[in-house]
């Protein structure tokens, strides 16, 4: 079992506000990550630790974390934000990684 | 830019070893404060991490692989590698290679995987 902890999905209304959340002890210790996968293509990093976006990824996209919980929001949600969503971070251990199960988000 | 690019046996028997390699372009695999990793996605399943490799050789793998996976890095062909022995239907999935980096900023530390390889599909069966 993963000790990240994602809703298995959400829906957001187009041009909306929607977050997803990543849940874990671990969190409290280690950033987190998040990558989007769309179907038949590789992850993409659109978020990675308090809220910093890679070149190429749309304002729209922002994260926060707070205590165990890590958060990606995405502000005015498209069309192409349909996809699957995954945060990642250390273990307790800190020496090995972790996903989380996965959120698939559908744009209504 | 960097490019990475997963190569070997989309098939392979159980109880064998799974070979793959990911070749890295646009950059030298060797430069700059980055490690190396793999990650696999069984059909219609989530994400899972097998491990990293730094460039100094030391390597941190997945417990749950129960020391089946071993990792190496040869610079001299801009490449890393991944073998997986004993493998079952279990192991059956799209495997990636990703470059990462560390990162350290008010959330605490952590990596990121960026790029991705495009992923190589490997199926184990007889």
């Amino acid at each position: 079992s993963s000790e990240l902890t994602q809703d298995p999905a959400v829906s957001v209304a187009l041009g909306q506000t929607v977050r997803i959340t990543c849940q874990g002890d671990s969190l409290r210790s280690y950033s987190a990550s998040w990558y989007r996968q769309k179907p038949g293509q590789a992850p993409v990093l659109v978020i990675y630790g308090s809220n910093n976006r890679p070149s190429g990824i749309p304002h729209r996209f922002s994260g926060s974390t707070s205590g165990d919980t890590a958060s990606l929001t995405i502000t005015g949600a498209q069309a192409e934000d349909e996809a699957d969503y995954y945060c990642k971070s250390r273990d307790s251990s800190g020496n090995h990684l972790v996903f989380g199960g996965g959120t698939k988000l559908t744009v209504l | 830019q960097l490019q990475l690019q997963e190569s070997g046996p989309g098939l392979v028997k159980p109880s064998e070893t799974l070979s793959l390699t990911c070749s890295v372009s646009g950059d030298s695999i060797s430069s700059g404060a980055y490690y190396w990793g793999w990650i696999r996605q069984p059909p219609g399943k989530g994400l899972e991490w097998i491990g990293n490799i730094y460039n100094s050789g030391t390597t941190y793998c997945n417990p749950s692989l129960k020391s089946r996976a071993t990792m190496s890095v040869d610079t001299s062909k801009n490449q890393f590698s991944l073998r997986l022995s004993s493998v079952t239907a279990a192991d059956t999935a799209v495997y990636y290679c990703a470059r990462s980096f560390f990162y350290s900023d008010s959330s605490g530390y952590g990596d990121r995987f960026d790029p991705w390889g495009q992923g190589i599909l490997v199926t184990v069966s007889s």
